[in-house]
């Protein structure tokens, strides 16, 4: 069974710096996709970036990037010129890949980290 | 606008009742999800579905029961028989098995939170 960790439960900073959300994972499969959501204080979860494990480069949206390492299952991801909009708590999750043959697509959740943006 | 719609958006329950969370989706999406969400714990998956009328268990499906008769729709029942149902619950959907696994981003609906008396 794949897990998720993320070891921060809080973290701050101040309006326009940069922030590093740290995520590990630990599973078997060598083919698989990473997510970080978001969820701000209304409750709705929001898709921030994804990343497919087959591929070398890491995913940016914007002002947020990952730092992928497949080999030290690691999957952080960096907030620039963090704004107060982006304060929630953000989860990262993992989707083995899964043939159209098997039952699959299920997320597999971190605990989260709240992020605060101090003004 | 396409999404989905989760209902009620609060409810309480008396011990030993039977409750059902309403979930709808207009995004004509193959897959939908149950996931219920307590503090410090992330989101666990209590049921899913890829296509109507068959559905899987998730990690914690003890006490709680679903059914998928049409494609938009993906009801969760929690019975009496779930110990501690005060959570918060989300339900989800994606395009399912006629996309690859990464292209299956899910969608969530705004949550229903349901409490105890």
């Amino acid at each position: 069974a794949q897990t998720v960790t993320q070891s921060q439960p809080e973290m701050s900073v101040q309006e326009a710096e940069t922030v590093t959300l740290s995520c590990t994972y630990d599973t078997s499969e060598s083919n698989y996709y990473l997510f970080w959501y978001k969820q701000p204080p209304s409750r709705q979860m929001i898709l921030v970036i994804r990343q497919e494990a087959y591929k070398q480069q890491n995913a940016t949206e914007n002002r947020f990037s990952v730092n992928f390492q497949k080999a030290a299952k690691s999957f952080s991801l960096k907030i620039s010129d963090s704004q107060l909009g982006d304060t929630a708590m953000y989860f990262c999750a993992f989707m083995k890949h899964a043939p159209k043959t098997e039952y699959g697509n299920k997320l597999v959740f971190g605990a989260g980290t709240i992020l605060r943006v101090k003004s | 606008d396409g999404g989905i719609t989760q209902s009620p958006k609060y409810l309480f329950r008396k011990e030993g009742q039977n409750v059902t969370l309403s979930c709808e989706q207009n995004l004509n999406h193959d897959a939908m999800y149950w996931y219920r969400q307590d503090p410090g714990q992330g989101l666990r998956l209590i049921y899913y579905s890829q296509i109507v009328n068959d559905f899987q268990k998730g990690d914690i499906a003890e006490g709680y029961s679903v059914s998928r008769e049409k494609k938009e729709s993906f009801p969760l029942t929690v019975t009496s028989a779930q110990k501690n149902p005060t959570a918060f619950y989300l339900c989800a959907s994606s395009p399912g098995r006629r996309l690859p696994s990464g292209a299956n981003v899910l969608t969530f609906g705004a949550g229903s939170r349901l409490t105890v008396l």
